[in-house]
């Protein structure tokens, strides 16, 4: 079946610095890739999406794009603010339905 | 996108209880998504809400357990059963990409 392995955490990183969390999926077919956000005590809100290879989704600053040969669709900031601070979680959705298989999330934490 | 809301937002439960949680979406949808996340696990999906047709359960979850019901295109309802410590979670509702608030319950 279809899965997402995410970069394990948690990840520390100071105010200003690079960001990058892995994410790579196994699934048959074509699946529309997305990460998502979860501020702390707050619900879960699309971040970024892209549904076919070479895409690339934007958002906030955040980018990630969509690499068939490579199965991967990894996060990335150039320069991170406390305010990021958050779980983060890669998920995949397949054959055109809306059932989403997510990631183990990342729990990102960003210090002054 | 649509605009969802859930009831009640959090509960505190005692075992062998059932509790009923709702979910309203602010346009008609065909296909309603209930979620479980455990404590700072990752979200798994439980089962589809069609409406007009009994609800398909993933593997692991059943109907006994997590009745659902879906009476119309912008509601539904999901029953958590037979409460135990294990059943806390925070369980939310989805319509495509966008998710609700979600409903954290605690099973004492």
């Amino acid at each position: 079946g279809d899965s997402v392995t995410q970069m394990e955490g948690p990840v520390t990183l100071s105010e200003e610095a690079f960001l990058t969390i892995n994410c790579t999926y196994t699934a048959t077919g074509y699946p529309s890739l997305f990460w998502y956000v979860q501020y702390p005590g707050e619900g879960l809100q699309l971040l970024l999406k892209a549904t076919k290879a070479d895409d690339k989704g934007s958002n906030k600053g955040f980018e990630a794009t969509y690499r068939k040969e490579t199965t991967s669709f990894h996060l990335e900031k150039g320069s991170v603010q406390v305010s990021d601070s958050a779980v983060y979680f890669c998920a995949l959705a397949n054959f055109g339905n809306e059932k989403l298989t997510f990631g183990t999330g990342t729990r990102l934490t960003i210090i002054p | 996108s649509a605009v969802i809301s859930q009831k009640p937002s959090r509960d505190i439960c005692q075992r062998g209880t059932s509790l009923t949680i709702q979910c309203q979406v602010d346009s008609q949808v065909t296909m309603m998504f209930w979620y479980r996340q455990q404590p700072g696990q990752s979200l798994t999906l439980i089962a589809t809400a069609n409406q007009g047709s009994e609800a398909t359960y993933e593997s692991g979850f059943v109907i006994d357990k997590f009745p659902i019901s879906r009476p119309n295109l912008t509601f539904s309802t999901l029953t958590v059963s037979n409460m135990s410590p294990e059943d806390s979670s925070i369980y939310l509702c989805s319509v495509g990409t966008s998710f609700g608030p979600g409903t954290r319950l605690t099973v004492l």
